[in-house]
């Protein structure tokens, strides 16, 4: 059964705390995506990543880090300098960095 | 800069009637134009998407209207029922520009009431 998953569905995080949300995909897509969505700002992008070990900063990328060692992995590590961390946390993929993207079931991250 | 503009950000409709969401742009570059259906607590799922080189695509009651001149198109939502409920994204793809390809509007939360 092909698709995207991302661990956990919630995630509690506690001043000062780096934490690191899961995704992963069994769709063979070589592009990933991160974003972010907060209620009433539709979606931003955080990072973005087209191949193996090489990725992009999207628009909101402060506070967050990424790595990508495996074609079916992308996790995202919220970092203690994002000041404002409370978000449901969206991971995608597509074929290529253009073509339709499919997205996870999300993360929702709360701050302790 | 918000290149996707969508309206209106909530709509109540009732069941039975027709669900219109509107989405305008201003990159001429963009050549997809996808719209993605969100319920509570889960991601975003592809529900129908249409290239410029038609006016109107069509699958089942989700209808999708394009105006390559006036650069806008919206989704139509026939005979609307209760499960319709949920928040609509349309977004818009450029090949090669912008950071991902993909930009999305704000989102309609859309209510059917029975």
């Amino acid at each position: 059964d092909g698709g995207i998953t991302q661990s956990p569905k919630y995630l509690f995080r506690k001043e000062g705390q780096n934490v690191t949300l899961s995704c992963e995909q069994n769709l063979n897509h070589d592009a990933m995506y991160w974003y972010r969505q907060d209620p009433g700002q539709g979606l931003r992008l955080i990072y973005y990543s087209q191949i193996v070990n090489d990725f992009q900063k999207g628009d909101i990328a402060e506070g967050y880090s990424v790595s990508r060692e495996k074609k079916e992995s992308f996790p995202l590590t919220v970092t203690s300098a994002q000041k404002n961390p409370t978000a449901f946390y969206l991971c995608a993929s597509s074929i290529g960095r253009t073509e339709t993207q499919y997205f996870g079931p999300g993360t929702r991250l709360l701050v302790l | 800069q918000q290149q996707v503009k969508q309206s209106p950000q909530s709509l109540i409709v009732q069941k039975g009637g027709i669900s219109i969401i509107n989405c305008a742009y201003e990159n001429t570059a963009f050549d997809y134009f996808p719209w993605y259906q969100q319920f509570p607590g889960k991601g975003p799922a592809l529900l129908i998407a249409i290239r410029p080189d038609v006016s109107e695509k069509k699958e089942g009651r989700f209808t999708i209207s394009f105006n390559k001149s006036a650069k806008q198109f919206s989704l139509h939502i026939m005979d609307s029922q209760p499960g319709d409920s949920a928040t609509y994204f349309c977004a818009a793809r450029s090949w090669g520009g912008g950071a991902d390809g993909l930009t999305f509007g704000k989102g309609t939360h859309l209510i059917i009431q029975p």
